[in-house]
């Protein structure tokens, strides 16, 4: 059974801290590797996508990407309330197009 | 440039209703995958569809579920004799055959009552 994996939370930071978010996945040959945000009653956001080892940057969001460790993590620099929501990590498996979702991380940034 | 488009966004049936959901994948996207949302819990995949084919439906219970993505139209998840248990969230995304990442609707919210 291919699992992707991430704490429930709730990870509570403050305002202006660094949020890590977390998720593993169990297959290997895994190769496309993507975070979603959503908010409370909302649909999934499209945040980051990456595929190679080491790291992205896309404005105060970086996802890091380590395969032999079967690990992918995103990193939201100052943290705004606005940022409170549930993040979703997904992973395709293999060559497969289909998304498979963690249960996602529920983020508080307090002021 | 309109996003993947989901109608309608809530929908309520009676028990035994039947429940059809439609999804207009994002222009130019031949790729669209259908997931349901219960309440404080994760997406699950149940299918994935290019134009006129069924790729993957291991998600999708096998009684009273089915979805179509015809050569024209949107697609369609359509919910036989639906039960309470139906009662979810239903988002469907979709994708370019060029690249993996997908793109959500907003959502349908089913409430069985």
């Amino acid at each position: 059974q291919k699992e992707v994996e991430q704490n429930s939370g709730p990870l509570s930071v403050p305002e202006g801290a660094i949020a890590s978010l977390n998720c593993t996945y169990s297959d290997r040959v895994s190769q496309s590797f993507f975070w979603y945000r959503q908010y409370s009653g909302k649909s999934p956001e499209l945040i980051m996508s990456i595929y190679s080892n080491g790291d992205k940057e896309d404005g105060r969001f970086t996802a890091q990407l380590n395969k032999a460790s079967q690990y992918v993590s995103l990193l939201i620099r100052d943290s705004q309330p606005s940022d409170s929501a549930t993040y979703l990590c997904a992973v395709n498996w293999g060559g497969s197009y289909i998304p498979t979702f963690g249960r996602g991380t529920s983020l508080i940034v307090h002021p | 440039n309109a996003g993947v488009m989901q109608n309608p966004r809530h929908l309520v049936r009676r028990r035994g209703q039947e429940a059809r959901l439609r999804c207009s994948p994002v222009k130019g996207h031949s790729h669209v995958y259908w997931y349901r949302q219960l309440p404080e819990e994760g997406l699950k995949f149940m299918v994935y569809l290019q134009k006129e084919n069924i790729i993957d439906e291991s998600g999708m219970p096998k009684e009273r579920f089915s979805a179509e993505f015809p050569k024209e139209g949107p697609s369609i998840l359509r919910i036989q004799q639906v039960v309470r248990g139906d009662s979810a969230a239903y988002f469907c995304a979709s994708s370019p055959p060029w690249d993996r990442e997908a793109f959500f609707g907003q959502g349908t919210r089913l409430t069985v009552v």
